[in-house]
């Protein structure tokens, strides 16, 4: 079965401090790889994406994820942190060519805290 | 344009009692999902659909059902409610084709006493 994991649970940065959040999934297949933030209260929104192309992906906010295929990673960095970017980071990955794996599994996120 | 729209945004009920949790968009798309958050985890996936009159179970199906008579609507009915339902419920929508990304709603709080 297709699973994501995220191995940092809670992270604690100081403000201007570089970020990244790790993220492995399991399929053998084509997938699609997103990362999702929910800051608090709110719903999740679309960081960035890879589905084909250059493997190096550009997100908002200053945001970048790195496609690994040989690793099946696809971890997320930022070169200096904010401390609006408190928040929940959620990796997740479907398989569009697979009808029964098209909707996205969820990795169980990773909480952000930047203490100013 | 509202996109994906949920009701009620909270919501208290009782042991055995019955719901339905309403999602709208108005993007058109095909395909749309509900997911369930519980602290400290991931969402997962309870039931989606790939059109109107299509649904197929998700990872966590029991407990649930679903409909999806127009486009627009997916609403997810809880016929008897259980505290292991206890949950933050997500409404998502996309068009189909690679790499579409879903578009969430704002969420609805359930709680089961």
């Amino acid at each position: 079965a297709q699973s994501v994991s995220q191995h940092n649970h809670h992270v604690i940065l100081s403000e201007a401090a570089s970020l990244e959040l790790g993220c492995n999934y399991s399929y053998g297949g084509t997938v699609n790889l997103f990362w999702y933030v929910q800051y608090p209260g709110q719903h999740l929104q679309l960081l960035l994406k890879y589905f084909s192309g250059d493997p190096l992906v550009k997100g908002i906010k200053g945001f970048e994820a790195e496609f690994i295929k040989s690793k099946f990673s696809f971890n997320l960095r930022k070169p200096s942190v904010q401390w609006s970017d408190t928040a929940e980071y959620f990796c997740a990955v479907n398989a569009p060519m697979d009808t029964g794996r098209r909707a996205l599994t969820f990795g169980s996120g990773t909480r952000l805290q930047v203490q100013p | 344009n509202a996109g994906v729209t949920q009701t009620p945004k909270f919501r208290i009920l009782k042991i055995g009692q019955s719901m339905t949790l309403q999602c709208t968009q108005d993007m058109n798309h095909n395909y749309m999902y509900w997911y369930r958050q519980d602290p400290g985890m991931g969402l997962k996936l309870i039931y989606y659909s790939v059109g109107a009159g299509i649904t197929d179970k998700g990872e966590v199906p029991n407990g649930y059902n679903v409909s999806r008579s127009t486009t627009e609507d997916f609403p997810l009915r809880l016929e008897l409610a259980a505290p292991s339902q206890t949950s933050v419920y997500f409404c998502a929508t996309n068009k189909p084709g690679s790499g579409q990304p879903q578009h969430f709603g704002d969420g609805t709080r359930l709680s089961i006493l």
